[in-house]
């Protein structure tokens, strides 16, 4: 089974604090994201990564950044946090760029900034 | 024009009713189709992936796919009240070199007992 694991399940953190996420994936995969889901919105993609140390802006990377320093693990990072950035946010993996792949997800962590 | 449309509902059905989901798409060229079930607060579950025009059929669940139509639907025969849950629609195309995938925003289902 494939397993991603996400830091934390909720987090409380306040305006202007420095936030780290972690993902963790289990299965050697290449590609790594982070999404977050507002109500309404859907999931939004924030950035992902196909490769160590490779990162690539998603729909909405304003306010985040991310750190791929080994395969397995993907972070995000909110520099500056702030009460827009309350969230859910949720990593997935993906093998590669076949377009059978399959993208799996986390548990996600709930994200409040007060 | 959204690149994903579902309605967002929610769908309520009766137990032992089929469950019909709908997905419209708008990008010609998406090769990949995918519907995720979302439990209230825990992450989408991939439920079905399809990438050719038809159906496929696992268990209860039946995706179909119409390119030319650009459309794609779940139906969940005999549903239970399990099956209660918010269903994401995905599609994924390849853009700029990579395979972006782009989500619905969901739609709610209700199975009453």
């Amino acid at each position: 089974d494939v397993k991603v694991t996400q830091s934390s399940r909720y987090l409380v953190k306040r305006t202007g604090e420095k936030v780290f996420l972690e993902c963790v994936q289990d299965m050697d995969h290449e590609n790594m994201f982070w999404y977050r889901q507002d109500p309404g919105l859907g999931l939004r993609l924030i950035y992902f990564s196909y490769d160590v140390k490779m990162k690539e802006k998603g729909d909405i990377p304003e306010g985040y950044s991310v750190s791929r320093e080994k395969k397995e693990r993907f972070s995000l990072i909110l520099e500056s946090a702030s009460t827009n950035q309350t969230s859910m946010y949720l990593c997935a993996s993906r093998t590669g760029q076949r377009f059978t792949d399959t993208q799996y997800f986390g548990p996600g962590t709930r994200l409040t900034v007060l | 024009q959204k690149e994903v449309e579902q309605n967002s509902g929610p769908l309520s059905v009766p137990e032992g009713a089929i469950a019909s989901l709908n997905c419209t798409y708008s990008d010609r060229v998406s090769q990949s189709f995918f519907w995720y079930r979302q439990y209230s607060g825990k992450s989408p579950e991939l439920i079905m992936s399809i990438y050719s025009n038809g159906d496929k059929e696992d268990g209860r669940f039946t995706a179909q796919l119409n390119k030319a139509s650009q459309y794609v639907s779940l139906l969940i025969r005999d549903s239970q009240p399990s099956d209660s849950a918010t269903y994401l629609c995905a599609v994924r195309r390849n853009s700029g070199g990579y395979q972006k995938v782009t989500f619905g925003t969901g739609t709610k289902l209700q199975v009453i007992p």
